[in-house]
C-alpha cells in the first residue's frame, strides 16, 4: 500500500471548516483513498472514501487532486466532538484488505 | 453504517490468566475480521486477519499461540489472551469488512485489557 503523510496536528475554531491534507504521492490507479478518525479511546470510526472523483456525504467531502497525488478532507462545519485523530489510508482495491495505520492528524476543535 | 461491538469494554486480569474478548458484527455478515492492538499515543498495529471457518493470518511478529483466534460464525470472531502478562495491557480492537459495496472495514468500540 501507498504511503501517506499528514500533518502532526491541527487547530480550527468550532463552526469554520478544517481542511486536512494528506499526500500520497505514490498511489497507483487501483487504490482507494480512505479516511477514518478516531476519538479519543474509541475505536476507528469510517468517514468517507474515494479513487478519483471528489465526494460527499453527511459527514465530510472529499477532494482528490487530478493526480490523485493528494488529497484533502473537508469537516464543512467543525464542532467540538470532531476533535479526533484522523487517519488517511490508501488500501488496494483487490483481496488484500489490510489498512496500514500512520500517525494521523490531531484536530483540535477550539470554542 | 455497520455496527460492531465488542465485549468487554475493559478488562482487569491477574497476570498469567487468559481473557476471551468477543467481536459481533450486528447488522451483517463479516468473512473477514481484523484484530489491532493499540499502546497509548500509538497508532493501530494489525495483529492478525480472521477469515470464517478458517485459521486466522497472523501478522510478523505475532505470537499464534498467545493470541488465539476464533471466527466460528459469520458474525462472531473471538480474541483469547492466553497467559496474559503486564506487557499484554493495551486497547484490542476489531474490525469487520462488509461484504457490501467499497468493503468498507468498521470498526468495534475496543476492549482495554490491564494486567497486573
Amino acid at each position: 500500500d501507498a504511503k501517506t503523510t499528514q500533518p502532526t496536528s491541527m487547530d480550527c475554531a468550532e463552526g469554520r471548516a478544517a481542511n486536512l491534507p494528506c499526500n500520497h504521492s505514490t498511489i497507483s490507479g487501483n487504490e482507494y483513498v480512505y479516511w477514518y478518525r478516531q476519538i479519543h479511546s474509541q475505536g476507528p470510526q469510517y468517514i468517507i472514501h474515494g479513487l478519483k472523483n471528489n465526494e460527499t456525504n453527511e459527514m465530510a467531502s472529499l477532494i482528490i487532486t487530478e493526480d490523485r497525488k493528494s488529497s484533502t478532507l473537508i469537516l464543512p462545519h467543525a464542532t467540538l466532538r470532531d476533535t479526533a485523530v484522523y487517519y488517511c489510508i490508501v488500501r488496494y482495491a483487490g483481496n488484500n484488505r489490510k489498512l496500514i495505520w500512520g500517525l494521523g492528524t490531531s484536530l483540535a476543535v477550539n470554542p | 453504517g455497520a455496527v460492531v461491538s465488542q465485549h468487554p469494554s475493559r478488562v482487569i486480569c491477574k497476570s498469567g490468566t487468559s481473557v476471551k474478548i468477543e467481536c459481533r458484527s450486528l447488522d451483517f455478515q463479516a468473512t473477514t475480521m481484523f484484530w489491532y492492538r493499540q499502546f497509548p499515543k500509538k497508532s493501530l498495529m494489525l495483529m492478525a486477519t480472521s477469515n470464517e471457518g478458517s485459521k486466522a493470518t497472523y501478522e510478523q511478529g505475532v505470537e499464534k499461540d498467545k493470541f488465539l483466534i476464533n471466527h466460528a460464525s459469520l458474525t462472531l470472531s473471538t480474541l483469547t489472551v492466553t497467559s496474559a502478562h503486564p506487557e499484554d495491557s493495551s486497547f484490542y480492537i476489531c474490525s469487520a469488512l462488509s461484504g457490501r459495496a467499497w468493503e468498507t472495514q468498521y470498526f468495534g468500540p475496543g476492549t482495554r485489557l490491564l494486567v497486573l
